[in-house]
Parts: structure tokens; C-alpha cells; sequence
């Protein structure tokens, strides 16, 4: 199975950058996603990353180490509609009945403040 | 707005009861994902279908069993309901359900056990 682990809350204020750290433990990686989700809506794709580094999507940017099971969502210039729960997925090599699902962290309830 | 529909949107029955939560994944999508997500647990995967066939499982409880159809859209049977079973049910789809293709997620079902 896996084990993936994000703080549980996070608060920032507007304008600001703020880093959401997750880790985790895979039998075969195959990736992480983050999802944004806003209380009682859908998660929606934020990014995605295969291969260690630094992928930039506009105020957000999405960082992988493999070798150190570590990921981070950097959001620049806060806003108040970022305020979300920020979820850590990762999926699996995976064999016969489990192959490339996708596990999900608990997520990181972050709150932007004026 | 994802491409991905759900209905219904709620559903409050009592327990002992079976529903039917249904899903239409996006134009041309031919993998549906189904989730389940209550507050203790976080988002947790229960099954894939790829082309109307079962392609992987997860922690589905033996009272609820899932299919897809020939025009792709999927449902969800949950018999015997018990308080537990409250939560929000996501679906989700992609186009082949590759190991890196993005999954969109359906707004959900928000069910209640009575």
C-alpha cells in the first residue's frame, strides 16, 4: 500500500507565498498529482509530476524528489480563493487489481486571511 | 466545470436501504474511477472501470458493486446501508485510464443515512 502524509492545516495571509510539504512511502511510483478542493465541491486538477524538479504553472508550482519520497505545492501571491483543502495523490506502479490507482493524502485544509 | 456528471446531487434514505448513484464521464473519457469520501477517511478509491469492463479495486465494502455501460456512464449500488456508509461520492474519469492521465472529478453525491 502507500503512506502518504500532509499537515492537516495551514494559514497564510494574503499576498503571500505558502509551501505544502507531502510525503510518502510506495511500493512502485508512478507519479503525484495535487488537487485543490473546496469544501464540499470536486478536487481539481492542480498538477502533475513524474520526474524530479520543478513544475510552473502559473502562481503555483509543483516540486518532486523521488529519491527522498517529497513533495511540495508552492502557491504564490495568496488570494482569499485559495483557501481549500490542497490533496497529495499518488499513484502506484501497481499489479493485477490495484494497477495505477491512485492514493490520496488526508489533505491540507489551508485558510488565507485579508 | 469538469466534463464529469453526477446525479443526484443528495440523497438522504435510511439505513437498511439501496441506492443507485450514477455517473457520465466526460465526452470521449472511456475509464470511470469511483471514491468515496467521509471526514475520518479522506478520499478513498473503490473502483476503476475501463470500456465497461473492471480494470482495478479498491477498499470497496462487499454490499456495493459498480458497472459500466456500453454508452460509458457508470453506476454505483450501495444495498444495506448503514450510518457509516454517509459520505461524499465521487466519480471520476479519463480518457484510457492510463497510469499518467489526469482524472476529472463529477461534483459528487452527498448521501445521507438516516
Amino acid at each position: 500500500g502507500q503512506n502518504i502524509d500532509q499537515p492537516t492545516e495551514m494559514t497564510a495571509t494574503e499576498g503571500a507565498i505558502v509551501q505544502i510539504n507531502c510525503t510518502y512511502q510506495t511500493s512502485g511510483f508512478n507519479g503525484l498529482f495535487w488537487y485543490q478542493q473546496h469544501a464540499g465541491e470536486a478536487p481539481t486538477f492542480l498538477s502533475y509530476n513524474v520526474l524530479d524538479g520543478l513544475e510552473e504553472k502559473g502562481r503555483f508550482s509543483s516540486f518532486l524528489s523521488r529519491s527522498k519520497g517529497y513533495s511540495y505545492l508552492l502557491l504564490k501571491e495568496l488570494q482569499m480563493k485559495d483557501s481549500a483543502s490542497y490533496l497529495c495523490a499518488v499513484r502506484d506502479l501497481g499489479r493485477g487489481s490495484t494497477l495505477g490507482r491512485l492514493y490520496f493524502g488526508r489533505g491540507t485544509q489551508l485558510t488565507v486571511w485579508p | 466545470d469538469s466534463g464529469v456528471t453526477q446525479t443526484p446531487k443528495h440523497l438522504i434514505t435510511a439505513t437498511g436501504q439501496r441506492v443507485t448513484l450514477r455517473c457520465s464521464p466526460r465526452s470521449g473519457d472511456l475509464s470511470v474511477y469511483w471514491y468515496q469520501q467521509s471526514l475520518d477517511q479522506g478520499l478513498q478509491f473503490l473502483i476503476q472501470y475501463y470500456n465497461g469492463e473492471e480494470r482495478a479495486k479498491g477498499n470497496i465494502l462487499e454490499r456495493f458493486s459498480a458497472q459500466q455501460f456500453p454508452d460509458l456512464h457508470s453506476e454505483l449500488n450501495l444495498s444495506s446501508l448503514e450510518l457509516g456508509d454517509s459520505a461524499l461520492y465521487f466519480c471520476a474519469s479519463s480518457a484510457s485510464g492510463g497510469a499518467q492521465e489526469t482524472q476529472y472529478f463529477g461534483p459528487g453525491t452527498r448521501l445521507l443515512v438516516l
